[in-house]
């Protein structure tokens, strides 16, 4: 069974300045997805950016980027210009390729992002 | 807004009852996922349906059962309800085309009492 690890259970960053979510998850599959879903106060589960295994271009959504080391198994999440709005948990997240009965998202602990104004 | 739409938003009960939480699923979604997310946890996977049939199971009490209708709506059935089951009950939702997310409705929120 694939698993997902946060190990960042609390992250603080200076209001415009950057931070780096790390996550790092274990499969025998070698293709799969690997999401960054936020979770604000509102408690809606956001979804931030996308990577497909298949691709080794890392992917990037505005001010959001991964750095994606399959060998590794990490995907970490980076934020640049931290804006308040950001202040939120945030879930790292698997999922196998389209598969019978295999196609749940596998949800890390997630970790809690502060944003000192 | 996702296109899932679940409803109640929150539910205030006792123990020992039984509760029913809806999900309507975005247009042309034959999928339905449920999760289940107690106070400051990680989301736990609970149960998918496709196309009314179960598909997957994680880990869902006995106590708890789903069903998924002909016009793709799933309703998750809690009874007996205990202190506990007190947590945030997301839907979520997969297209026709795979393009690997979920698409997640504002969630149930479930006070035991």
């Amino acid at each position: 069974a694939q698993t997902v690890t946060q190990s960042q259970p609390e992250m603080s960053v200076q209001e415009a300045e950057t931070v780096t979510l790390s996550c790092t998850y274990d499969t025998s599959e070698s293709d799969y997805y690997l999401f960054w879903y936020k979770q604000p106060p509102s408690r809606q589960m956001i979804l931030v950016i996308r990577q497909e295994a298949y691709k080794q271009q890392n992917a990037t959504e505005n001010r959001f980027s991964v750095n994606f080391q399959k060998a590794a198994k990490s995907f970490s999440l980076k934020i640049s210009d931290s804006q308040l709005g950001d202040a939120a948990m945030y879930f790292c997240a698997y999922r196998s390729p389209s598969n019978f009965g295999n196609e749940k998202l596998t949800f890390g602990t997630g970790t809690r992002l502060t944003i000192i104004p | 807004d996702s296109g899932v739409t679940q409803t109640p938003k929150h539910l205030i009960t006792a123990t020992g009852q039984r509760v029913t939480l809806r999900c309507s699923p975005r247009s042309g979604d034959l999928s339905v996922y449920w999760y289940q997310q107690s106070l400051d946890q990680g989301l736990q996977f609970l149960i998918q349906y496709y196309n009314g049939e179960e598909r997957a199971k994680g880990n869902i009490l006995e106590r708890f059962s789903a069903q998924q209708f002909p016009d793709l709506h799933s309703e998750l059935n809690l009874s007996s309800l205990e202190l506990g089951d007190s947590a945030l009950y997301f839907c979520a939702s997969s297209g026709r085309q795979y393009t690997g997310e979920l698409f997640f409705g504002e969630g149930s929120r479930l006070t035991v009492l």
